[in-house]
């Protein structure tokens, strides 16, 4: 069985560090991609970027370029999401998915994780 | 960067009636590269169509999308209270983007 489980919520102050994570496991991790998106409170989905198994850079939207770091730790099937600097607008839920294959025709977004919550608050 | 439009942004309903949702791109999605998902309260999104009209796994067949080029569209055939929540479009071909909703609600 297909899962993604995503590390607990998390409470912080602005200008705190942050690391969040995602375990793949039922399947080949290093065969698939894992993007993260976000969700702040009562709006939509964002797609903030994604990585494929770590040999190749990170591909951000240009909303989210340099403002979170995307990694993977293949030997851990376990893909992060971090901020150097959180801020108050940085408070959402943030999940992270796998897409349906490496080819171009299978990038949606199959399994998902249940989602991070993080509050920055002062 | 592809921006994604759905309308309407609510659709009032009543269980047994018909849904029809619509995804409009600024400019063509290649190679129909569009997937369609469903969001309910507290849970994370579930996918139910991608290639434009291809279900994925275990979606019931009154689940259908169409369309190409900039217009897509899910139809629910016949609505049952559990398909009350909101649906999201996400073009896969450059990059990725999701639309903004449509909250399917009960009228």
């Amino acid at each position: 069985e297909v899962q993604l489980v995503q590390s607990g919520a998390e409470v912080k102050k602005p200008g705190e560090s942050l690391k969040i994570s995602c375990k793949g496991s039922g399947y080949s991790f290093t065969d698939y991609w894992i993007g993260w998106v976000r969700q702040m409170p009562g709006k939509g989905l964002e797609w903030m970027g994604i990585i494929y198994r770590g040999d190749s850079d990170p591909k951000y939207s240009p909303s989210f370029q340099g403002q979170v770091t995307i990694s993977v730790d293949k030997s851990s099937s376990t893909a992060y999401l971090q901020w150097s600097s959180l801020k108050a607008s940085d408070s959402a839920m943030y999940y992270c998915a796998r897409t349906g294959g490496s080819a171009y025709y299978s990038r949606y977004f199959d399994f998902w994780g249940q989602g991070t919550l993080v509050t920055v608050s002062s | 960067e592809i921006v994604l439009t759905q309308s309407p942004g609510t659709l009032s309903l009543s269980p047994g009636e018909r849904a029809t949702l619509s995804c409009r791109a600024s400019q063509s999605v290649s190679s129909s590269y569009l997937a369609w998902y469903q969001q309910k309260p507290g849970q994370a999104p579930r996918l139910l169509i991608y290639g434009a009209s291809s279900r994925a796994t275990g979606i019931p067949d009154k689940f259908s999308g169409s369309g190409s080029g900039t217009d897509f569209t899910l139809t629910i055939s016949r609505l049952d209270p559990e398909d009350f929540a909101v649906y999201y479009c996400q073009q896969y071909g450059t990059w990725w983007t999701f639309g903004p909703g449509t909250k399917v609600e009960i009228k």
